[in-house]
């Protein structure tokens, strides 16, 4: 079955130090997004790629980095310079079509210790 | 910039209808969305209305749009203990990056 991939489902990370996320996807979807999620705070984007090697910020960039090197990957690097890294992240796929939807992964819960 | 926004709580008992509404400030907006997330989970696309339509109605589910109120609803029929969720409302729009979603409507259905 095709779908969204994240890892890993829970993450701790000390102080200072920095953390990727992974996200994989088998949809041949050209479009792929990092949201971080907080409580009564919705979503928000972090970046954003549609297409391999290339991608942009979002509207919460900072202190995090990501890269778009295979089409079915989107990791996203959580760096000791967000201050505020403890949060639910939500990786997300999509294509040009009827409705333009988002497919989400599973989700990574990180929090700092 | 764009802005979503939706009421934060809903309680119905189960059987009854619930109404979870959403309003929105892009005129331009192309595509409504409806997702639902269960606790500690992704978020699932339940269902989508173009902007030139008014209804769409998918089983338990009919989505209202009013495009010159910029309001969106969605009605959950009959709804059941297994719809309590949180329920986000999106948007979109041509040349527009991504989706900007809404702040989710945390759903609980008594029994």
């Amino acid at each position: 079955d095709g779908g969204i991939t994240q890892s890993p489902k829970y993450l701790f990370r000390k102080e200072g130090q920095n953390v990727t996320l992974s996200c994989e996807q088998n949809l041949n979807h050209d479009a792929m997004y990092w949201y971080r999620q907080d409580p009564g705070q919705g979503l928000r984007l972090i970046y954003y790629s549609q297409i391999v090697n290339d991608f942009q910020k979002g509207d919460i960039a900072e202190g995090y980095s990501v890269s778009r090197e295979k089409k079915e990957s989107f990791p996203l690097t959580v760096t000791s310079a967000q201050k505020n890294p403890t949060a639910f992240y939500l990786c997300a796929s999509s294509t040009p079509g009827e409705g333009y939807g988002y497919t989400f992964g599973s989700g990574t819960r990180l929090t700092v210790v | 910039g764009e802005d979503v926004e939706q009421s934060l709580f809903l309680s119905v008992r189960e059987g009854d209808s619930s109404v979870i509404n959403c309003t929105y400030t892009d005129s331009s907006s192309t595509y409504l969305y409806w997702y639902k997330q269960e606790p500690g989970a992704g978020l699932q696309l339940l269902t989508y209305i173009f902007s030139n339509m008014d209804m769409k109605q998918d089983q338990r589910l009919t989505v209202l749009l009013n495009k010159k109120d910029k309001h969106l609803s969605l009605r959950i029929a009959d709804t059941q203990t297994g719809d309590s969720a949180i329920y986000f409302c999106a948007e979109s729009s041509a040349g527009r990056r991504a989706l900007t979603f809404g702040s989710g409507t945390r759903l609980q259905v008594q029994p």
